[in-house]
């Protein structure tokens, strides 16, 4: 079975400090792949990143970074120097192989206080 | 180059009415997803179609049901309304050229059934 659990349902940090989301997932396939996805309040999600299951690379990209552990099953999505732009719930999702469906998470409500 | 537009942004029906949203997939795009969101469940899949054939579907009741036209737009019904119903219904297209591609949203229909 597919199944994406994000522990974290709300998070609240305090403006430049550092945020890390928790994503932990369940798949029976070799190949898949991982998502996270940002939804501001205008309700769009927002692509961050796309990671198959074979590139376990970790990735930076300016002040967000993803952290891909197969040994774990978990794809954690780090916020350095967090800004107040990025409150937002984050999703994070699979997708196997076979097929275009997506599983996501409940996501995570993160907040930056100014 | 316009995102996925969907229509209308917010609908108020009543229990036992049918409901008819819109999606209009990024120009070039051929696959067009449907998600529900609601605070309890998350997002869950709904269907996919490409290429005017339904290519996936979700664990949802018949009364959800879809289609998509030669010009890759979208529609999604929804008959007998029921309170649970309720929901953000998020559109999402990809060129599909292969699948597991990342998908596009867009802002949703925010759909309430009274």
């Amino acid at each position: 079975a597919q199944k994406v659990t994000q522990a974290q349902t709300e998070i609240s940090v305090v403006e430049k400090e550092d945020v890390t989301l928790d994503c932990v997932y369940e798949t029976r396939d070799t190949t898949y792949y991982l998502f996270w996805y940002k939804q501001p309040p205008s309700g769009e999600l927002v692509f961050l990143i796309r990671r198959n299951s074979f590139d376990e690379q970790n990735e930076i990209s300016g002040r967000y970074s993803w952290n891909f552990q197969k040994s774990t099953s978990s794809f954690n999505f780090t916020i350095t120097a967090s800004q107040v732009v990025d409150s937002a719930v984050y999703f994070c999702a699979l997708s196997e192989a076979t097929g275009n469906q997506f599983y996501f998470g409940t996501g995570t409500s993160l907040t930056v206080i100014p | 180059k316009a995102g996925v537009t969907q229509t209308p942004r917010y609908l108020i029906k009543t229990r036992g009415q049918q409901v008819t949203l819109s999606c209009s997939p990024i120009s070039g795009h051929r696959s067009v997803s449907w998600y529900q969101q609601t605070p309890g469940q998350g997002l869950q899949f709904l269907f996919e179609y490409f290429s005017e054939t339904q290519r996936n579907k979700g664990n949802f009741p018949g009364r959800f049901s879809g289609r998509q036209f030669s010009n890759s737009r979208s529609e999604m019904n929804v008959s007998t309304l029921e309170l649970g119903d309720s929901a953000l219904y998020l559109c999402a297209s990809s060129l599909a050229s292969a699948t597991n591609e990342k998908l596009f949203f867009g802002s949703g229909t925010q759909l309430s059934v009274l």
